[in-house]
């Protein structure tokens, strides 16, 4: 069956610029994460959701970053005003929704910010 | 969660078993043992998981000592494309903070 996609695999923007990143969960998967990861460095957890609403949203490194999950299946983590420092590998995983299980992850979306 | 120490690089010939050390000395009771890793461009991906007992799966066996304070993740016969960063997360299961938290990982390098 499909796994996590996500789309853009890569994206090139402008300091300054807004950015959406888009992530389709496995199909009946009720937990989905986002991570976010640096060159060298393991992936950053930074918000969880269980359904439509952000069970742990801890993980956001401030308030240009929020994530929406409107109908419980696909979500979208939005950047604005982007900064070179959100450069990162942005990564998706989703579950079956108890913390038991494993996280599938998507291959991810590259952002580089000029 | 409980912090991971793990080595940041191991080498290992084709064919031999992987053995792939980790220090959680601070794991509480309700932590359980979680191994991923990551193949270059690639999304993490799971491997196993365990409490107190040892567990083997398709992929890989999973060693816990009885005090609990390491592991070793083993990987029997070890190929080529086992080369990969490997990630030991220790996680409280089922408290609300479902993030798994990464370090820095072991990155094996398989030699053939």
């Amino acid at each position: 069956g499909a796994g996590v996609s996500q789309t853009p695999s890569n994206k090139v923007t402008e300091k300054g610029k807004y950015v959406e990143l888009r992530c389709d969960p496995i199909s009946g998967h009720t937990a989905l994460y986002w991570y976010r990861q640096s060159l060298g460095q393991g992936p950053e957890f930074l918000i969880y959701f269980q359904g439509t609403g952000a069970a742990d949203d801890s993980g956001l490194p401030n308030d240009r970053f929020f994530a929406v999950r409107p109908e419980g299946s696909v979500s979208t983590l939005k950047i604005q005003r982007t900064e070179r420092g959100d450069s990162a590998v942005y990564l998706c995983a989703s579950s079956l929704g108890d913390s038991y299980n494993e996280q599938f992850f998507g291959p991810g979306t590259r952002l580089t910010v000029l | 969660d409980a912090k991971t120490t793990q080595p940041t690089s191991m080498d290992c010939a084709e064919g031999r078993a992987a053995n792939l050390p980790c220090n959680h000395s601070t794991i509480s009771g309700n932590e359980y043992v979680y191994w991923y890793r990551q193949i270059h461009s690639q999304g993490p991906q799971y491997i196993i998981h365990g409490l107190k007992n040892n567990e083997t799966n398709e992929m890989a066996s999973l060693i816990i000592t009885e005090d609990r304070k390491s592991s070793t993740l083993i990987l029997p016969h070890a190929t080529l494309r086992d080369t990969a960063v490997y990630y030991c997360i220790v996680r409280v299961v089922g408290g609300g903070a479902d993030g798994l938290t990464f370090g820095k990982g072991t990155h094996l390098i398989i030699q053939p």
